[in-house]
């Protein structure tokens, strides 16, 4: 079965500072992996998504991450912390299901806190 | 283009009692997907349909029930509700040309009493 580690509950960072989110996962085979965000009380919106082409993957809002098959990691990853990025991360794997679907694993999620 | 639409956005049940949660996909969209969010946790699969099958089921007890329909809406009912019912309901969708990448609507926030 896929599923994915988030080795931290909470990450607080200062505006402009760089931002390390950490996910490690397991799979039986060749992950694809994803980036969600959730800001309060809003719905779950896509950061990136990794699906074995290009390890360094960009995504929305400077955001970045690469897949590393030696680490079994996928970090998140931006340059510099924007206070608008204040939210709940989660690190994501996609499993298929036998009736020929397929379902999201999430991890248990990253709070991010900006601080001025 | 409108995205994944659910309603109700809250509601309030007490225990015993048993809810109907709507979920409209994306336009084209013919797979959707049902995910429970408890507070403090990420969201736990419970269901996906495909043109109106059953796909998948997650690891819940047979009072949560699901169908789609011949317009790819869906539905979750839940019976006998229990207080750990309290959570988040995600409704999201998927096309067939984009098979990986599963969009979400808002939610509806069940409290249950």
């Amino acid at each position: 079965a896929q599923s994915v580690t988030q080795l931290d509950s909470h990450v607080s960072v200062s505006e402009g500072t760089p931002v390390l989110l950490r996910c490690n996962y397991s799979s039986s085979y060749s992950p694809s992996l994803f980036w969600y965000v959730q800001h309060p009380n809003k719905g779950l919106q896509l950061l990136l998504k990794y699906t074995s082409a290009a390890t360094l993957v960009k995504g929305i809002n400077g955001f970045e991450a690469e897949f590393k098959k030696s680490e079994t990691s996928f970090h998140l990853t931006k340059p510099s912390a924007h206070m608008s990025d204040a939210a709940e991360y989660f690190c994501v794997v996609i499993g298929i299901l036998t009736g020929g679907g397929n379902k999201l694993t999430f991890g248990t999620g990253t709070q991010l806190k900006v601080e001025l | 283009d409108a995205g994944v639409t659910q309603s109700p956005t809250h509601l309030i049940k007490t225990r015993g009692q048993h809810v109907t949660l709507r979920c409209s996909p994306i336009s084209g969209h013919k797979s959707v997907s049902w995910y429970q969010q408890v507070l403090g946790q990420g969201p736990q699969f419970i269901f996906q349909y495909y043109e109106k099958e059953e796909r998948g089921r997650g690891n819940f007890p047979d009072r949560f029930s699901a169908r789609q329909f011949p317009n790819y809406s869906s539905e979750l009912n839940v019976n006998a509700l229990l207080l750990g019912d309290s959570a988040l309901y995600l409704c999201a969708s998927r096309s067939d040309t984009s098979y990986n990448e599963q969009f979400f609507g808002p939610g509806t926030r069940l409290t249950v009493l």
